[in-house]
């Protein structure tokens, strides 16, 4: 057990719909980490925050927006889904913000867009 | 941006036997490298990282190495067991400003009893 939780498991819906995944990260870290994971593209980093700020953006699409609240825990909020979303969303924390501080996974989101 | 690339996708190796896997990377300021293993139904887990001013560092059955100059790094398991079998994933620091990984696209590593 990494100490990062994620909700929900698993996540079913239809093309158009908005749906939220939410992380805590392990007691004392402040990074949080949101990647998505296909079968044919690996791990994806989508978007970083440390301590409620931004910190940087990778490949993640417009609909996508996430937060980092007061107490530390992250939500990625995923709008007008279309069937390609369908993934595997993980969300790492780490107690610092460089990308030498190791990741700790949750244990991942499985989104399903029917 | 970076760029990292695994080789094999897929290996199956005897247990007992060692494997390989190679990775390599295109941002020659990048200076981390980790591993991760990925276990059916499991977010990654780090196994080993490497730091750019280290050519090689061990744990017991596993161990990494690095070529800066050629830009690639390998993981090698040695005495493999079946609980070796999982998807392992190389990643590479991105320089230039950004504190992210760039992960390859994964190893699917089968040891076979």
């Amino acid at each position: 057990d990494s100490g990062v939780t994620q909700t929900p498991k698993h996540l079913i819906t239809a093309t158009g719909q908005r749906v939220t995944l939410r992380c805590s990260p392990r007691s004392g870290d402040l990074s949080v980490y949101w990647y998505q994971q296909s079968l044919d593209q690996g791990l994806q980093f989508l978007i970083q925050y440390y301590n409620g700020e931004e910190r940087a953006k990778g490949n993640i699409l417009e609909r996508f927006s996430a937060q980092q609240f007061p107490d530390l825990h992250s939500e990625l909020n995923l709008s007008s889904l279309e069937l390609g979303d369908s993934a595997l969303y993980f969300c790492a924390s780490s107690v610092g913000e460089r990308s030498y501080n190791e990741q700790f996974f949750g244990p991942g989101t499985r989104l399903t867009v029917l | 941006g970076e760029n990292v690339e695994q080789h094999p996708s897929t290996l199956s190796v005897q247990e007992g036997d060692s494997a390989v896997i190679k990775c390599t990377y295109s941002d020659s300021a990048s200076n981390y490298f980790p591993w991760y293993k990925q276990e059916l139904g499991k977010g990654p887990q780090l196994i080993i990282d490497i730091r750019s001013n280290v050519g090689e560092k061990k744990d017991q059955r596993i161990a990494v190495t690095l070529n800066k100059t050629a830009k690639h790094f390998s993981l090698h398991i040695t005495e493999t067991q079946p609980e070796d079998s999982a998807v392992y994933f190389c990643a590479a620091s991105m320089a230039h400003g950004n504190n992210r990984l760039a992960f390859g696209k994964g190893n699917q590593v089968v040891v076979i009893p």
